[in-house]
């Protein structure tokens, strides 16, 4: 059973700071892995999906890897702000759509 | 614009009573996906469904049911037999299984 931990659990930052967060997994064998950001209250909203024949995808400030021989991915935010703050969580497809997630990190970053 | 319609918001229930989630999409989407939320936790499965008039249990369908009429829309029923209902409900969707989610804005039902 796949299991998929994400440490730290929260994490704060002075603004302008580049950060990264970190996302284990347990079964190599995956077909994605998705990072999403989660506001309070709120749905979750897609930030990269990385294919499990792909290394790393970029979208603006956000940079993720995938290395799938060691169980890890990570989510790289360059010069983080205020309003990067929220929650984001990392979910793991071993089965053709049926993802785990992990708790997530909280972040926090400090104007 | 094409996305997911969750209804209600907010969502009260009386012990005993069976209540039901709405969730709605335009994006042309095989799959959908039923999630619950608890405070600082993970999302876990429910119920999820590849095609329409078929669906499969997930990790935690005890107490739940779902039907698949319309490739749009997937509700959820909450029956009295879940015996901790309250939590966040997120309804998800995806082109295919395997090819990341569009999640909807979350349905928080309480107990009263």
């Amino acid at each position: 059973k796949q299991e998929v931990t994400q440490i730290p659990a929260a994490l704060s930052v002075p603004e302008g700071e580049n950060l990264v967060l970190n996302c284990s997994f347990t079964d190599s064998a995956i077909y994605n892995l998705q990072w999403f950001r989660q506001d309070p209250g709120k749905g979750l909203t897609s930030l990269l999906l990385i294919q499990s024949s792909q290394r790393e995808q970029t979208s603006g400030r956000l940079n993720a890897s995938l290395d799938k021989s060691s169980g890890r991915s990570t989510l790289y935010i360059a010069a983080s702000q205020p309003g990067d703050s929220a929650t984001y969580l990392c979910a793991v497809d071993t089965n053709a759509g049926k993802s785990t997630f992990g708790d997530g990190t909280t972040l926090t970053v400090k104007p | 614009d094409g996305g997911i319609t969750q209804s209600p918001k907010y969502l009260f229930r009386k012990e005993g009573q069976n209540v039901t989630l709405s969730c709605e999409q335009n994006l042309n989407h095989d799959a959908m996906y039923w999630y619950r939320q608890d405070p600082g936790q993970g999302l876990r499965l429910i119920y999820y469904s590849q095609i329409v008039n078929d669906f499969q249990k997930g990790d935690i369908a005890e107490g739940y049911s779902v039907s698949r009429e319309k490739k749009e829309s997937f509700p959820l029923t909450v029956t009295s037999a879940q015996k901790n209902p309250t939590a966040f409900y997120l309804c998800a969707s995806s082109i295919w299984t395997g090819e990341g989610y569009t999640f909807g804005s979350g349905t928080r039902l309480t107990v009263v």
